[in-house]
């Protein structure tokens, strides 16, 4: 059984430039969240998706957002990159069964540099 | 609101000897608590957690936490570390008021040494 798989697992980028980050959540999994994680820091909520919406936001600003398709995988983007987007971006996944309690399962994530 | 304080940034034991990890809680509700751990490179990892029930939690690899509400307090503890043990170590509360967004403390990096 996959876990949480990401991709790519590097990426450099500049300025001004776009992104797009990809999560396949873990084999039964409904619901798909994005963490930042700066460096030396933990990590911190962007958004989360269930049934291919939105449903609850972190304090990001409108340049980063996503997208969940049919089969639960998730793309998150982010528009016109700053220096201060450089991080590691996790992908979490787990049930929506039971919020509170079910566990959720992280990727190893993708390493973001911006120049 | 809730939010976690981890008490130290850097912890170091020597190998065989045990292992406090701190962190204190912050929730208007009673509290879902987890630890995870983060080796260099690589994903985090679920070693324990806390929804209400037991309050001395078992987690993987030895490691378990106490839930002790008089405190506010889930500190992780090992009775002997190992040298694999060297990583970053978060303390995570669940958010009650939605849906189980993970907020994060700052993490203990552990530091083993021979």
């Amino acid at each position: 059984d996959a876990g949480v798989t990401q991709s790519p697992t590097h990426l450099i980028k500049t300025r001004g430039q776009q992104v797009t980050l990809r999560c396949s959540p873990k084999s039964g999994h409904d619901t798909v969240s994005w963490y930042q994680q700066a460096l030396g820091q933990g990590p911190q909520f962007i958004f989360q998706y269930y049934e291919e919406e939105e449903r609850q936001r972190g304090n990001f600003p409108d340049r980063f957002s996503g997208h969940q398709f049919p089969n639960y995988s998730s793309e998150l983007n982010v528009n016109a990159l700053w220096l201060g987007d450089s991080a590691l971006y996790l992908c979490a996944s787990r049930r929506d069964r039971n919020p509170l309690t079910d566990t959720q399962y992280f990727g190893p994530g993708t390493r973001l540099t911006v120049l | 609101a809730q939010s976690v304080t981890q008490l130290d940034s850097h912890v170091s034991v020597s190998e065989g000897t045990p292992v406090l990890l701190r962190c204190n809680y912050s929730s208007s509700y009673s509290p879902s608590l987890f630890w995870y751990v983060q080796h260099p490179n690589k994903g985090l990892q679920l070693l324990l957690k806390y929804t209400s029930a037991a309050t001395l939690v078992k987690g993987i690899n030895g490691f378990e936490a106490e839930f002790k509400k008089s405190e506010t307090s889930f500190h992780l503890t090992k009775p002997s570390a190992h040298m694999s043990d060297a990583a970053e170590y978060f303390c995570v509360v669940s958010d009650q008021g939605g849906y189980n967004k993970l907020i994060f403390g700052a993490g203990t990096r552990l530091a083993v040494h021979p």
